[in-house]
């Protein structure tokens, strides 16, 4: 069975670093591609950004709003994808999911996790 | 960055009744588009890919069309358990972008 399983969130000041970890269980981690996505409270969908597998390179594509800011790692050995998130602002208070891509061409998340809240605040 | 619009934001249908939801994209995004269903408190869960692909699990009442800019999700006779807020995604530019979400609500 398919499992993501986010930790790491919480309350953290405007300003200050937070580190996501999605720990993966059920399926080849390495072969699949990983998104973060986010949704603020009472609100849609937003896709944060995504890492592909190493076989496409291990490289990562962010949205407009977190580029700069936010970082997305693999370490394929403890199948476990990582959101650095530093320079956090109060409009990154929101559930942030972990997901696997359905395929290397397929960008729709196929598994979720829970979610884990962040919420930015002083 | 491609734009996707939903419509209505809200449906109210009855159990057994059909539902129509429309997602329309700025620009084409050719078949590249997903439906996800989202319940309160729970993570969404994909429902089509591909425009009509049924993802793994995915009931056949559930069935997607369009290509191009116009997209439908049909829902063709409603259970309780469909009761819930629907968006729509493409995935053939980067960034990935949702829709608003279409909220099915019981009549």
């Amino acid at each position: 069975e398919v499992q993501l399983v986010e930790s790491g969130g919480g309350l953290v000041q405007p300003g200050r670093p937070l580190r996501l970890s999605c720990t993966a269980s059920g399926f080849t981690f390495g072969d699949y591609a990983m998104s973060w996505l986010r949704q603020a409270p009472g609100k849609g969908l937003e896709w944060v950004g995504f890492i592909r597998s190493r076989a496409y390179g291990g490289t990562t594509d962010y949205a407009a709003s977190v580029k700069g800011r936010f970082t997305i790692s693999r370490d394929d050995s403890k199948s476990i994808a990582y959101l650095q998130m530093n320079s956090l602002k109060t409009e990154d208070t929101a559930v942030y999911y972990c997901t696997r891509h359905h395929g290397p061409h397929i960008a729709v998340a196929d598994y979720w996790g829970q979610g884990t809240l962040v919420t930015v605040s002083s | 960055e491609i734009v996707m619009t939903q419509s209505p934001a809200t449906l109210s249908v009855s159990p057994g009744e059909r539902a129509t939801l429309s997602c329309r994209a700025s620009q084409s995004v050719s078949s590249n588009l997903a439906w996800y269903q989202q319940k309160p408190g729970q993570a969404p869960r994909l429902l089509i890919y591909g425009a009509s692909t049924w993802a793994t699990g995915i009931p056949a009442r559930f069935s997607g069309s369009g290509s191009g800019t116009e997209f439908t999700l049909t829902i063709s006779s409603l259970q309780s358990e469909d009761f819930a807020v629907y968006y729509c995604q493409q995935y053939n530019n980067w960034p990935l972008t949702f829709g608003g979400g279409t909220k099915v609500e019981i009549k």
